[in-house]
C-alpha cells in the first residue's frame, strides 16, 4: 500500500514557469510533510517542510501548499530556473504501520526539466 | 564538516556473496537510517535505529541486516547478496524523531550484484 502518492513523474517547465508537483497522502496520522531536492549522483537533501497547522509556507521561489481536508499537498516553484532540474520527492512523517519509531514515507519522485 | 559518508561508494557482488556498506555521521545525530533508491521507486526505508545499540525494521527488511555498535555509526549488511538487491544505498541521519527534525542524507553506494 503506497500511503504517499507523487505526481506526476516527470515535468517539463519553461523557464520562468511555474513548477508545480502534488503528493496526496492517505494516513492521517501524519504530522510532517517535508520536500526533498535530489541532483544526479548525489543524496536528497532538505528542500522545505510543512506542518498540517498551517495551509502554506514560503521560502523564496518555493511554496508548499497544504490542503489537510483533502489529505494533499503540492510543490510550486516560482521562476523556474534551470538549475531547479533536479528529482524531487515528497515525503510524510509519523508512524509506521508496524509501530515503533517516527520515519520518512516518500513519494516516488518527480524528474524535473527545466528549458531555457 | 563531513555531515554522513558513506564507504563504498561503488561495488559489485556476485550473487551469493556478503558485504557490508558502512555509514559514518559526525553530527551526533541519534537517529540512523538505511535507505535503498530503484527508478520509479522512490525511497524505500531498509532499517532504521533510534540510538546507538538499538535497530529496527523498516517498509523493506528482508535480506538485510544492520548494526549501531556505536552513535557515529550504522552498519548495512548484506549476508547474501541476490540481484534484486542491485540498488543506490543512501544512509542518512538525524538529531531526533523526522517531524520536524532535518534528515541529512550521504552521497549514496552504487551496487550491482551479478
Amino acid at each position: 500500500q503506497q500511503q504517499v502518492k507523487q505526481s506526476p513523474q516527470s515535468l517539463i517547465v519553461q523557464k520562468g514557469g511555474i513548477s508545480i508537483i502534488n503528493c496526496a497522502y492517505e494516513n492521517t496520522a501524519f504530522d510532517y510533510f517535508p520536500w526533498y531536492q535530489q541532483f544526479p549522483g548525489k543524496g536528497p537533501a532538505l528542500l522545505i517542510a510543512i506542518r498540517p497547522d498551517v495551509s502554506e509556507k514560503k521560502e523564496g521561489r518555493f511554496t508548499i501548499s497544504f490542503n489537510k481536508s483533502a489529505k494533499q499537498f503540492s510543490l510550486h516553484i516560482m521562476d523556474s530556473q534551470p538549475g531547479d532540474s533536479a528529482t524531487y520527492f515528497c515525503a510524510a512523517s509519523g508512524p509506521y504501520s508496524g509501530g515503533g519509531a517516527d520515519g520518512l514515507t516518500f513519494g516516488k519522485g518527480t524528474h524535473l526539466i527545466i528549458q531555457p | 564538516n563531513a555531515g554522513v559518508t558513506q564507504t563504498p561508494k561503488f561495488r559489485v557482488l556476485k550473487t551469493g556473496q556478503s558485504m557490508t556498506l558502512l555509514c559514518a555521521q559526525d553530527m551526533n545525530h541519534e537517529y540512523m537510517y538505511w535507505y535503498r533508491q530503484d527508478p520509479g521507486m522512490g525511497l524505500r526505508l531498509i532499517h532504521y535505529s533510534v540510538g546507538e545499540g538499538t535497530t529496527a525494521k523498516g517498509e523493506v527488511p528482508d535480506g538485510y541486516n544492520v548494526s549501531r555498535l556505536k552513535k557515529q555509526n550504522f552498519l548495512l549488511g548484506l549476508e547474501s547478496a541476490a540481484p534484486s538487491q542491485t540498488s543506490v544505498y543512501f544512509c542518512a541521519s538525524s538529531y531526533s524523531r523526522p517531524t520536524g527534525n532535518t534528515i541529512y542524507f550521504g552521497e549514496g553506494s552504487w551496487l550491482t550484484v551479478v
